[in-house]
């Protein structure tokens, strides 16, 4: 029969307040992750990344979190503006040259007036 | 600078036809990837073409087939469509030689087969 798609876990959050995303990611062997950004009708947009041998890298308005010892990432976004409502996706790669991603099932982030 | 470009942007299918999807990778990337994003789910990788040839290959049936070409250009097609097979599609471009993985991707093409 037809798939069904899952339904996103979603997290509302009012402008200006800073937003937590969060991510369990699969492979212990990951050594590279990625944040995207998706909005509708758009493809995945890169945010920020961090390789396995860190454990915090910070960007403009934006912080990425790695916690290897429970394969969990998390994606802050400081002062959070309408701008910023989309589905953020966090995704590993196992390393070579292949570049192949496995993603996460996203969240969805609206940010409320 | 022109990023990835997909097209169609959208299509509809019969169960049972042939589609083929196009890719223009951004300038100065040589290497494309194709994605497989269901309704509410996270891209899915299909495989990943560079110098013309199939280098990797997520896990997805036969009927799924590519090509490169020299302009490193892409074409992905698929065979006997499912209903299954509705998703978007999106192609991604990257350039062997960076060091941060910096894969862009297009805005997709909307795959309805019915």
């Amino acid at each position: 029969g037809e798939s069904v798609g899952l339904h996103l876990p979603t997290l509302s959050v009012q402008e200006g307040d800073n937003s937590i995303i969060n991510c369990a990611y699969s492979n212990s062997a990951s050594d590279y992750f990625i944040w995207y950004k998706q909005e509708s009708g758009k493809g995945p947009q890169f945010i920020i990344d961090i390789r396995s041998n860190m454990d915090k890298r910070q960007g403009q308005r934006v912080t990425v979190l790695l916690n290897k010892t429970v394969k969990h990432l998390s994606l802050q976004i400081a002062a959070t503006q309408p701008g910023d409502s989309a589905v953020y996706f966090c995704a590993e790669n196992i390393g070579g040259s292949a570049r192949q991603l496995t993603f996460g099932s996203g969240t969805q982030l609206t940010v409320l007036p | 600078d022109a990023g990835v470009t997909q097209s169609p942007t959208h299509l509809i299918k019969t169960r049972g036809q042939q589609v083929t999807l196009r890719c223009s990778p951004k300038s100065g990337h040589d290497t494309v990837s194709w994605y497989q994003q269901a309704l509410g789910q996270g891209p899915q990788f299909i495989f990943q073409y560079y110098e013309e040839e199939e280098r990797q290959r997520g896990n997805f049936p036969d009927r799924f087939s590519g090509h490169q070409f020299p302009n490193y250009s892409s074409e992905l097609n698929v065979n006997a469509l499912l209903l299954g097979d509705s998703a978007l599609y999106l192609c991604a471009s990257s350039f062997p030689g960076q060091v941060d993985y910096g894969y862009t991707f297009g805005s997709g093409t909307r795959l309805t087969v019915v």
